[in-house]
């Protein structure tokens, strides 16, 4: 059972473009959503992050969207660089036990092109 | 500020070893999760452990044990290897606790393979 999907294995955009990564969440009990970026041979970078109880968050480049009632939230990244190319994951955690579990999407790949 | 650290950084092992994968937490962060990624997923939620203690667990079987140290760094333990074991685990480090949420930050993992 995938809770946290992200439906598009890969984006190409240009450089200078916004980029926009969707991700679509089952468990309503996920209180608090995160970005992570990955290169190859590393592991994830935090992005940004967003609680339950708004539904924008801004950090320079970086917005993230949150509609609970949908359950989506997407990520925008205003504008595209080369550097921006990785694979995004989107992450959602809940709090169960006293822990803060969190389960990740599959990931999607973004090539931004010069 | 020292960041997430694993080794080693890659490991061959043979079906039914056993084997252990090390993490040290970023300062200041008391709670380290591990992470398995098999290629092409997302990273699945192993276990938790806040404090010394595990206090939160994927679905994983008992084979897989952890450990967390009063300096909070951690091990993860893995008996009676199998093939499918192959994977990079990823350790992440976060400050915990019931207050606010907080992110986990990433070490860059270790490349287990299983022969």
């Amino acid at each position: 059972d995938q809770q946290v999907k992200q439906n598009s294995p890969s984006l190409s955009v240009q450089e200078g473009r916004i980029s926009i990564l969707n991700c679509d969440y089952t468990n309503s009990m996920f209180d608090y959503f995160l970005w992570y970026k990955k290169y190859p041979a590393e592991g994830p970078t935090f992005l940004i992050s967003i609680s339950s109880i708004k539904d924008k968050n801004e950090d320079g480049r970086f917005t993230v969207f949150l509609n609970k009632s949908a359950k989506h939230l997407s990520l925008h990244i205003v504008p595209s660089q080369p550097g921006d190319s990785a694979v995004y994951f989107c992450a959602a955690s809940a709090r169960s036990g006293g822990y803060q579990k969190v389960t990740f999407g599959t990931g999607t790949k973004l090539q931004v092109i010069p | 500020e020292t960041g997430v650290t694993q080794s080693p950084t890659h490991l061959i092992k043979t079906r039914g070893q056993q084997v252990t994968l090390r993490c040290s937490s970023q300062s200041g962060h008391n709670t380290v999760s591990w992470y398995q990624q098999a290629l092409g997923q997302g990273p699945q939620f192993i276990f938790q452990y806040y404090r010394e203690e595990e206090n939160g667990r994927g679905n994983f079987p008992p084979r897989f044990s952890g450990l967390q140290f009063p300096n909070y760094s951690s091990e993860l333990n893995v008996n009676a290897l199998e093939l499918d074991d192959s994977a990079l685990y990823l350790c992440a480090s976060s400050l915990g606790g019931r207050g606010q949420d907080q992110p986990q930050h990433f070490g860059d993992g270790t490349r287990l393979s299983i022969l």
